[in-house]
């Protein structure tokens, strides 16, 4: 089955800097590739995804970039704020979405 | 107001006794699914309903069980049989196979004394 992995485990940025979320995918017909963010003591929500015939997509500050030839994708979210600090999962699935495999996840902290 | 409900959001049980957890959706979405949340180990998928009667074993599947006897139920009972099974499950109902956004509910802490 798919395997997703996720990194870094953490991560602390200063306000106004930069962050990236990497993850790397073990199937080569994973064709949909989501990512979720679930602040503390809330509900995991959709903030962005990408479809395999894409190769980037941008949302304001996110943006999401995917190399299918590594099989690997990228959550980069510019200009942070301290909303910005939640969990963020990284997840694929083949065909038709019905069945999602998430990352570990990653911890990210933003400091004022 | 449109949404996954579950209940109870804290459950504490004894070693060797099955509890139930609801997951109750007013969405009209086809497909349901059950995911564990560990600390380090994301989101673990369980069981998935695409369909009423029907139901389909995730990666994690052993010790559990569900039933899909309505489109807007979809329980979860961790029976004994499941050796770890303190952890925070997440119920989540997919919009469309189309849209791939999961909606998740608010999750369920259970704790075994």
């Amino acid at each position: 089955g798919e395997n997703v992995e996720q990194h870094p485990s953490t991560l602390s940025v200063q306000e106004g800097d930069s962050a990236v979320i990497k993850c790397t995918y073990s199937d080569s017909a994973s064709n949909y590739f989501p990512w979720y963010k679930q602040e503390l003591g809330k509900r995991p929500q959709l903030i962005i995804d990408i479809r395999s015939n894409v190769g980037e997509k941008k949302d304001q500050r996110i943006a999401v970039t995917l190399n299918k030839t590594a099989k690997h994708f990228s959550l980069h979210i510019t200009e942070t704020q301290p909303e910005d600090s939640a969990v963020y999962f990284c997840a694929a699935a083949t065909g038709t979405v019905s069945k999602l495999t998430f990352g570990t996840g990653t911890r990210l902290q933003v400091t004022l | 107001d449109g949404g996954i409900t579950q209940s109870p959001k804290y459950l504490f049980r004894k070693e060797g006794q099955n509890v139930t957890l609801s997951c109750e959706q007013n969405l009209n979405h086809d497909a349901m699914y059950w995911y564990r949340q560990d600390p380090g180990q994301g989101l673990r998928l369980i069981y998935y309903s695409q369909i009423v009667n029907d139901f389909q074993k995730g990666d994690i599947a052993e010790g559990y069980s569900v039933s899909r006897e309505k489109k807007e139920s979809f329980p979860l009972t961790v029976t004994s049989a499941q050796k770890n099974p303190t952890a925070f499950y997440l119920c989540a109902s997919l919009a469309g196979t189309n849209t791939g956004e999961l909606f998740f509910g608010e999750g369920s802490r259970l704790t075994v004394l």
